[in-house]
This record gives C-alpha cells, sequence and structure tokens, in this order.
C-alpha cells in the first residue's frame, strides 16, 4: 500500500504569506495526486488534483506541483478563508490514502 | 446539482453494528463509485473502501476487513456502510463521497456527503 506523508503538521503565517507544504509518496504515483481543503466542522473540498490541475471555482492562488514521489501545494497570498488544514491524497492505486494533513494557523 | 445526503447521528455501544446511508441525487447514480471516508475528532482523513453503485463490486482498506460492508438500492440511489464489532476507536465522523474521473481518467473525490457522527461509548 502507498503511505502518505505531509510536512509540516503544522504552520503559523500571516494574511499575505506565501506558503508552501509538501506530500511525500512512499512511491511513485506519477501525477496522481489530489489535495483537499477542510475547515473546522466542514467537509473537505478538493483543490486540486492530477498534482497541478485547479479545480473549478478555486481561486488562482492555489497551485499544485510535482510528480512522482514529491509534491507541494502553495499559496501565493494567504487570505483569511484560507486558515484550515490542508490533505494530499494519492489516487494512484487503491487503496486511496490520505497524508495526516497539515494545518494553517494564524500567526 | 449532484447532493449526497447521510442519515443522522448514531450512538452504538461496543461489539454493537452501525449502518449510515447515503443517498445520491442530481445524476445518475450507477455511474460513479461511492467511498467511505472516515475521521476521529481532531485527526485526519481515512479511506475505509469503495463501492460500484452499477455492479456492487466492493473493496476495502485491509484495516477494516471482515468489520465493514457496503450496498447499496439503486432503486432509491443509496448507499450503505455497516461497521460490525464497534469500538471506542471507531468514533469518528463518517463520510460517503463520490469519486469522480475527469476527462484525463484522473480520479478525485468530488462531492461529498455532509457527514455523520458515530459515537461508540457504553
Amino acid at each position: 500500500d502507498i503511505q502518505m506523508t505531509q510536512s509540516p503538521s503544522s504552520l503559523s503565517a500571516s494574511v499575505g504569506d506565501k506558503i508552501t507544504f509538501t506530500c511525500r509518496a512512499s512511491q511513485n504515483i506519477a501525477n496522481y495526486l489530489n489535495w483537499y481543503q477542510q475547515k473546522p466542522g466542514k467537509v473537505p473540498k478538493l483543490l486540486i488534483f492530477a498534482a497541478s490541475r485547479l479545480q473549478s471555482g478555486v481561486p488562482s492562488r492555489f497551485s499544485g506541483s510535482g510528480s512522482g514521489t514529491d509534491f507541494t501545494l502553495t499559496i501565493s497570498s494567504l487570505q483569511p478563508e484560507d486558515f484550515a488544514s490542508y490533505y494530499c491524497q494519492q489516487s494512484y492505486s487503491i487503496p486511496w490514502a490520505f497524508g495526516q494533513g497539515t494545518k494553517v494557523e494564524i500567526k | 446539482q449532484v447532493q449526497l445526503v447521510q442519515s443522522g447521528a448514531e450512538v452504538k455501544k461496543p461489539g454493537a453494528s452501525v449502518m449510515v446511508s447515503c443517498k445520491a441525487s442530481g445524476y445518475t447514480f450507477t455511474i460513479y463509485d461511492i467511498n467511505w471516508v472516515r475521521q476521529a475528532a481532531g485527526q485526519g482523513l481515512e479511506w475505509m473502501g469503495w463501492m460500484n453503485p452499477n455492479s456492487g463490486d466492493t473493496g476495502f482498506a485491509q484495516k477494516f476487513q471482515g468489520r465493514v460492508t457496503m450496498t447499496r438500492d439503486t432503486s432509491i440511489s443509496t448507499a450503505y456502510m455497516e461497521l460490525s464489532s464497534l469500538r471506542a476507536e471507531d468514533t469518528a465522523v463518517y463520510y460517503c463521497a463520490t469519486n469522480y474521473y475527469d476527462v484525463s481518467g484522473y480520479p478525485y473525490f468530488a462531492q461529498w456527503g455532509q457527514g455523520t457522527l458515530v459515537t461508540v461509548s457504553s
């Protein structure tokens, strides 16, 4: 089974900051990597699929990159509504697997 | 629009079973796989398994093999997840989610149910 590891587990940032966090797969998953945002008490929301394709309606300040085993999610200018948890998920093979998440908190 | 509506919160005793339903609307129920994902309080997302609503085929995470059953009733566009031999560690919010494939064949969880809190307590 493919394991997903995210880092850091949490980070503090300010509105306007550019932030990047990473997701690593335990084996090559090409670009079969999705990113979800989850706010407290809410349902996860798809941000990016296929490592770098922005889901319709998602602001362009979000971007994803990577291929193989190493992936990144970047928020170019953090907005108040972006304080949330972010999860990567491999969609290369079943069993699907999520990373443990990165929580973005207000500095 | 595509919508998944789940059944309400449950409180169960250890050793019991729970069944959570997920009613789909706004699309043809049989064309997208239904996945189940759970999340304990303050924890991350944990994939449990999938079901093809057309064929009824299922697949489960190793952790849940033997304890989870996924079924459907196509006449009412509803999927079910039953978890047996419940223990305190199964206390979590359980989500259903459709597995959508984009035109290039990349899968992702496009639509989620609102979640069902299952509490296991004596």
